[in-house]
């Protein structure tokens, strides 16, 4: 059984598309994150929702919305795609947050080249 | 500010070889978890370890094995006897300050472990 899932895995589009990337995680967590890694493999996080509420918004151009429309679902809707778009997306989910850090657990990722 | 440090950017072992991957860390909490992952060549993240501060005993887990010292702020990791399928990037991992109860991670840069055959 896959534990957070992401579709899809491969996304090829054209500069100025709106396309959107999804995440399901089957392991009844609170958490759940997008991350982005660049070509250097360099990972940053770019959004976190505890119990369908944002509380993580780091600087991330207001072209990226994530969506979570429940607790096992967290959508990322990228509009007017931009040649520095193209990375890895990865999806994870936590138990829940705490002060000292909880494990993530990661999907497989989303390769989204923008051309 | 909290910050993890692999200054090791590529390593290149032969199989059979031992390797250390190095982490260094600031942080100014008194409290808190470090991580490692591995990213295989197929694209995966894969948690492999989760620490907590207050146990500085090495953990060991088949070849793979973890030192912690808190005194130099460094979570290092030691594969003995390598093989090819250990052949991937690392990465070693943070949580954000106490203060920030949000789950945050904090990434370091990144080793790339290349093990020949």
């Amino acid at each position: 059984d896959t534990a957070v899932s992401q579709t899809p895995k491969y996304l090829v589009t054209q500069m100025g598309n709106d396309k959107s990337i999804k995440c399901e995680q089957n392991l009844g967590h609170d958490t759940m994150y997008w991350y982005k890694q660049d070509s250097k493999k360099f990972l940053k996080i770019m959004f976190s929702y505890n119990n369908k509420e944002l509380i993580i918004n780091e600087t991330v151009p207001n072209r990226f919305s994530p969506k979570s429309p429940d607790k096992a679902h967290l959508n990322l809707h990228i509009n007017s795609l931009e040649l520095g778009d193209s990375a890895v997306y990865f999806c994870a989910s936590s138990p829940g947050t705490s002060l000292r850090g909880e494990t993530q657990y990661f999907g497989p990722g989303t390769r989204l080249l923008v051309l | 500010a909290q910050k993890v440090t692999q200054a090791q950017t590529e390593i290149s072992v032969v199989e059979k070889e031992d390797v250390t991957l190095d982490c260094v860390y600031e942080t100014r909490d008194t409290t808190y978890y470090l991580f490692w992952y591995k990213q295989p060549p197929s694209g995966e993240l894969v948690f492999l370890i989760r620490r907590n501060s207050f146990d500085e005993q090495n953990e060991i887990s088949g070849r793979y094995s973890w030192n912690f010292q808190k005194s130099t702020s460094s979570f290092n990791f030691t594969i003995t006897a390598s093989q090819v399928v250990d052949s991937a990037v690392y990465f070693c991992a943070l949580p954000t300050a106490f203060s920030s109860n949000t789950g945050k991670l904090i990434f370091g840069q990144g080793t790339t472990l290349q093990v020949k055959p």
